[in-house]
C-alpha cells in the first residue's frame, strides 16, 4: 500500500516552460488536492477534484491546470513556469465519508529560474 | 473567508516541559478541524480530526481540545522526537477544502 506517490521529487524548470506533477493514490480515494507551501503563507489550495471528471479551483489556480481522469491520478500542469511558482507541492487524498484527514504526499520541490 | 490563525509561530521546550499550542479560526460553520505534524522535508502526517465544541481526542503525549472559536494542542511531557511543525486546518460544512494556518514549530530539547 504506496498511499499517495508524488513524482518527481525535485524539478529545476526555466521561466516560461511548462511540466506536470505526477499524483497516484492507491487507496480509492475520491478527494484529492493539490497544495503549494511557501515560508510564511502555510498550505494554500490550488485545485481539487471530489470525484473523476470534476475538479474545481482553490484559493490560488491561476497558472495551473488539473484534469481528474481516474480515481487514482490527478495530474497538476504548469502551463508557462513563473519564479513566482518556486515552491514545494503536496498532493493530498482521502476518502469521502471517512472522518479522517488527507493523507499527503512526500512533495515535489519546484524551482523556477 | 475562512482564517486560522496559529500561536505561538516558534516554540522551545525542555524535555518532560508540557505546553499548549493555539488554534483560532473563522469559518462559517464547521465541519472538521484537522491537527497535522509535519517533519522538515515530508508532507504532513494526520493527527486528530474535532468536530464539536467540547471534543478531546488523544494521542500519546498529545491531546487535541475544541471550543466554538479555537482548538489548543497540548504537549505534555514532550520527547525530541516530538519537535516537528504541528498544523491546523478548518473544513467548513459547505464543502470539502482545508484550510491551513501557518503552523507552530516546535523544538523540544533533550
Amino acid at each position: 500500500n504506496a498511499g499517495v506517490t508524488q513524482t518527481p521529487k525535485f524539478q529545476v524548470l526555466k521561466t516560461g516552460q511548462s511540466m506536470t506533477l505526477q499524483c497516484a493514490q492507491d487507496m480509492n480515494h475520491e478527494y484529492m488536492s493539490w497544495y503549494r507551501q511557501d515560508p510564511g503563507m502555510g498550505l494554500r489550495l490550488i485545485h481539487y477534484s471530489v470525484g473523476a471528471g470534476i475538479t474545481d479551483q482553490g484559493e490560488v489556480p491561476n497558472g495551473y491546470n488539473v484534469s481528474r481522469s481516474t480515481t487514482e491520478d490527478f495530474p497538476l500542469r504548469l502551463l508557462s513556469a513563473a519564479p513566482s511558482q518556486t515552491s514545494v507541492y503536496f498532493c493530498a487524498s482521502r476518502t469521502g465519508w471517512s472522518r479522517e484527514g488527507y493523507t499527503f504526499g512526500s512533495g515535489t520541490r519546484l524551482t523556477v529560474v | 473567508e475562512d482564517q486560522v490563525t496559529q500561536s505561538p509561530e516558534a516554540l522551545r521546550l525542555q524535555e518532560g516541559e508540557s505546553s499548549s499550542l493555539n488554534c483560532s479560526y473563522t469559518v462559517s460553520g464547521l465541519r472538521g478541524l484537522f491537527w497535522y505534524r509535519q517533519d522538515p522535508g515530508k508532507g504532513p502526517e494526520f493527527l486528530f480530526t474535532l468536530y464539536s465544541a467540547g471534543e478531546e481526542k488523544e494521542k500519546e503525549r498529545l491531546k487535541a481540545t475544541l471550543t466554538k472559536k479555537e482548538s489548543f494542542l497540548h504537549i505534555t511531557a514532550p520527547k525530541p522526537e516530538d519537535s516537528a511543525t504541528y498544523l491546523c486546518a478548518v473544513q467548513e460544512t459547505s464543502g470539502s477544502r482545508l484550510t491551513f494556518g501557518e503552523g507552530t514549530q516546535l523544538t523540544v530539547n533533550p
